[in-house]
């Protein structure tokens, strides 16, 4: 059974910062790329960023580049988001998710991790 | 960046009825699109991909079609675990993007 368990999220201060950490289990993680959708309170979905399967391509949504940086250890099946220079519109449930091997369209998701930006 | 539009925002619907959402992307994306269905508190679930290829598990009244700019989600006979909001994404090209969403509701 395909699990997908974030981590990481809690409340921070506009400003700083938070790693989001995704465990990835039940599937060759090696093999798929991932994706970071969130969701505002109340909002739709946006894509936040993906990375390939060996690590080696990385893409964002132009609001969160030279902010978020996306890696993956796939010695560890564990996906992450190093977020930075928070602001008060990241706030949001983050979700790790798998991307189909046809293309980047998101397949398998965790159950999210809320991340709030507030002084 | 790829827009992706949808309408309506909302519809209200009884079960039985046949529901029709829209998803207009500018520019045309050929046919790299998804539809979502999600449920309130539960991350979403894919429905379809490439625009017309149904997901395993994913009943048959669910049915899309189009390519280029229009595409649409129709849901042949609505059912009671089909109230939800739907969402379209586009897979031609980064950044990746949603539509707003359409949220199905009871009359």
């Amino acid at each position: 059974e395909v699990q997908l368990l974030e981590s990481g999220g809690g409340l921070v201060q506009p400003g700083g910062s938070l790693r989001l950490s995704c465990a990835a289990s039940g599937f060759t993680f090696s093999s798929y790329a991932m994706s970071w959708v969130r969701q505002a309170p109340g909002k739709g979905l946006e894509w936040v960023s993906g990375v390939s399967s060996s690590g080696g391509s990385a893409y964002y949504t132009d609001s969160v580049k030279g902010r978020f940086t996306i890696s993956r250890d796939n010695s560890k099946n564990t996906l992450y988001l190093q977020m930075n220079s928070l602001r008060a519109e990241d706030a949001a449930v983050y979700y790790c998710a798998i991307v189909e091997s046809s293309a980047w369209y998101v397949g398998d998701w965790g159950q999210g991790t809320l991340v709030t930006v507030s002084s | 960046d790829i827009q992706m539009t949808q309408s309506p925002s909302s519809v209200s619907a009884s079960v039985g009825d046949r529901v029709t959402i829209t998803c207009r992307a500018s520019p045309g994306i050929s046919s790299w699109l998804a539809w979502y269905q999600q449920k309130p508190g539960k991350a979403p679930k894919l429905l379809i991909s490439g625009a017309t290829s149904l997901q395993s598990g994913v009943p048959s009244r669910f049915s899309g079609s189009g390519s280029g700019t229009d595409f649409t989600l129709t849901i042949s006979s609505l059912q009671p675990e089909d109230f939800a909001t739907y969402y379209c994404q586009q897979a031609k090209s980064f950044p990746l993007t949603f539509g707003g969403g359409t949220k199905v509701e009871n009359k």
